[in-house]
């Protein structure tokens, strides 16, 4: 079983930047259970769908971005800590929204790379965008 | 990338069956197999229904189940049960370690 514990629900003004956490862990959790996996981040914005934002693969710490924000987001691994980062900057208000990170199951040859199949999310952060 | 395309709405009545649909183009349901379905209850993280496809993890009840033909993916889920009301996600893969949800699909169980 794994676990992705997100850090908390954050309010920022229109033109910050935001940056959510999500530490990665489990029973049994061994060091290759967090390098090999992408973790991706998913948000939902109220009464919208579910969109996916972009991941990583720690070992390769070469991320992924959705074009539709490549150029706001940063996505960084610490394998230390085991904790993937997402940074989102020049924030509007309709970045308002629930984020998730979630883990890929898909595997082959030892590696777990984006495919879509995200048995495992953390609890979802709100990021509130208001003046 | 545009998101993949489902009715935003359908309903059942209970022990009936309803399948979604999921339409997508030639460069993501079309080309992969790397297709999954969610199902997601307000307040709640998304759940992983089906994968690959049609394939289920372990725990999905086979109630569920997924198929393919050219660019559109299906879910079917049969004998309705008021807890199946919930949102339902498609997704697949669309290259370059990318994938893409559907716009989603509200489910009513009469």
């Amino acid at each position: 079983q794994v676990h992705l514990v997100q850090s908390g629900a954050e309010v920022k003004e229109p033109g910050s930047s935001v940056k959510v956490s999500c530490k990665a862990s489990g029973d049994p959790f061994t060091y290759y259970d967090f390098t090999n996996f992408a973790i991706n981040w998913v948000r939902q914005a109220p009464g919208q769908g579910l969109e996916w934002m972009g991941g990583i693969i720690p070992y390769f710490n070469t991320p992924n971005y959705a074009p539709s924000f490549h150029d706001r987001v940063t996505i960084s691994a610490d394998k230390s800590t085991t904790t993937v980062y997402m940074d989102l900057r020049s924030l509007i208000s309709d970045d308002t929204a629930i984020y998730y990170c979630v883990r890929e199951s898909y595997c082959t040859s030892s590696m777990c790379h984006t495919r879509g199949k995200f048995a495992f999310w953390g609890q979802g952060t709100l990021v509130s965008v208001s003046s | 990338q545009s998101a993949l395309t489902q009715p935003p709405s359908a309903s059942g009545s209970l022990g009936q069956s309803v399948t979604f649909s999921c339409t997508g183009t030639t460069s993501d349901i079309g080309a992969y197999k790397y297709v999954s379905w969610y199902q997601h209850h307000p307040a709640k993280a998304p759940k992983l229904l089906i994968y690959e496809i049609s394939q289920r993890p372990s725990g999905v009840p086979d109630r569920f189940s997924g198929s393919k033909s050219g660019n559109t993916a299906s879910l079917t889920v049969s004998g309705l049960q008021a807890d199946d009301e919930a949102d339902y996600y498609c997704t697949s893969y669309a290259g370059d370690n990318s994938v893409i949800f559907g716009g989603g699909t509200k489910l009513t169980v009469l």
